[in-house]
Formats: C-alpha cells, sequence, structure tokens
C-alpha cells in the first residue's frame, strides 16, 4: 500500500534562519508530488507541484523553493525564513488524474 | 470571485443531526468533485469523490453534484461528535497525467454530545 512521510511534525525556527522540509513516498512510481501551505482561515495555497525529477513548478513567488532530487522525495527549503513563513505545510501526492490527492500529516512552523 | 466558494463556518449541530455542507464554483469546465476531512493539525484525508452529476452514497456520507447550478454538497447523516472536523471541497480536471485541485477554505463543523 501507498504511504506518505512528512517530517518534523512540528518546527519553530528563528526569522533568517534556513528551512529544510522533508517528503517521501512508498508504494507507488513516478507519483506527482504537490507542497501546500495552509494558513488559518485561508485554505490550501499550493506552493510547488512536480511531475518528475527535478520536475518543479512554482505557483507562488517567494523565498521558498523546493527540489526532488529522487523519485519519491519531496523537499521544501528556504535560506532564510520570515515570520510570514509561519503555517501549516502539506506535502501531497497523485498518480494520474481523478482520484484526488493523499496528504501527508503535515508539519506545523512557527517563525519567531 | 473565487473559483471555489465554501462558507468557513463554524457549523455547531447536536449529535444525531444531518449535516449538510455546501461549495459552488465558478468554473463549469470542472469534471470531478472531491470532499475531504481534516481533523485539527492532521492533513486532510479524501472523504469522497464523483464526476457526475447526482448523488453518491457510502455509509453516513451522500455526496450530491449539480452541475448545471455548480453547486455541490456533503451530507451527513446522524452525525457523530467524531465528525467534528473541517470539510474542505475540491474540484478538478481530467487532464492526462497530471491533475491540479482547486480547494474550497473549508466549513469547520462541531458536532456537540
Amino acid at each position: 500500500s501507498q504511504t506518505i512521510h512528512q517530517w518534523p511534525a512540528t518546527l519553530v525556527q528563528p526569522v533568517g534562519s534556513p528551512l529544510s522540509l522533508e517528503c517521501t513516498v512508498e508504494g507507488t512510481s513516478n507519483p506527482n508530488l504537490y507542497w501546500y501551505r495552509q494558513a488559518a482561515g485561508r485554505g490550501l495555497q499550493l506552493l510547488f507541484y512536480s511531475i518528475g525529477i527535478d520536475q518543479i513548478s512554482s505557483e507562488v513567488p517567494q523565498n521558498l523553493s523546493a527540489s526532488r532530487p529522487q523519485d519519491r522525495q519531496f523537499i521544501l527549503s528556504s535560506k532564510k525564513l520570515l515570520l510570514s513563513d509561519s503555517g501549516f505545510y502539506l506535502c501531497a501526492w497523485s498518480v494520474g488524474t481523478g482520484h484526488g490527492y493523499t496528504f501527508g500529516s503535515g508539519t506545523r512552523l512557527t517563525v519567531v | 470571485q473565487k473559483e471555489v466558494e465554501q462558507d468557513p463556518g463554524p457549523l455547531s449541530v447536536p449529535e444525531g443531526a444531518i449535516v449538510s455542507l455546501n461549495c459552488t464554483y465558478s468554473n463549469s469546465a470542472f469534471q470531478y468533485f472531491m470532499w475531504y476531512r481534516q481533523y485539527s493539525r492532521k492533513g486532510p484525508e479524501l472523504l469522497m469523490y464523483t464526476y457526475s452529476s447526482g448523488n453518491k452514497e457510502d455509509g453516513r456520507f451522500t455526496a450530491q453534484v449539480d452541475k448545471s447550478s455548480k453547486y455541490i454538497s456533503l451530507f451527513i447523516r446522524d452525525s457523530q461528535p467524531s465528525d467534528s472536523a473541517t470539510y474542505l471541497c475540491a474540484m478538478g480536471f481530467m487532464n492526462t497525467g497530471f491533475q491540479k485541485l482547486v480547494f474550497g477554505t473549508g466549513t469547520r463543523l462541531l458536532v456537540s454530545p
């Protein structure tokens, strides 16, 4: 069966520090991968999506970046965090169309 | 106008009530429709998906799609306190090989014992 792992679950980082969030998927090949941010009362904001290794599309210009070094690994990074980067970050995967996404358990990031 | 509109709630109901959650959308090209449930501090989990207008039932849950009105609903019968969560609608297109869903902002549901 397919599973998605996302870590860490919570993170408190100072402004200006770097960020690395990791997501891995098991039990499927060549998944589409997504990074979302969910701010309180504002719904899900798509940040990046990837249809293959080293194929990343950015939806929102900001100080975040994403990489996909392996087929089932998706990494969200920042060189210098801003207060506005605080939020709940979700990784998701899908295969094909019409079946929705499977989300990870999320990382709650607080930038202080 | 947002592509997908959803009342944020909260919607408070007593245990056993029938709950109706709704979304409206503006893009008539959407081809499939989903409902996700999200518990506090957890990732959303897929509850139901449907491609066509009409009703789809799964246990206590019924998803309804009215493409002519651009309106979708999720009904929960015999609601339980464990149903207390945020419910997000989502919709997408049947492109080949890749899907990008559009989500509503979610409705928070509170079921009191």
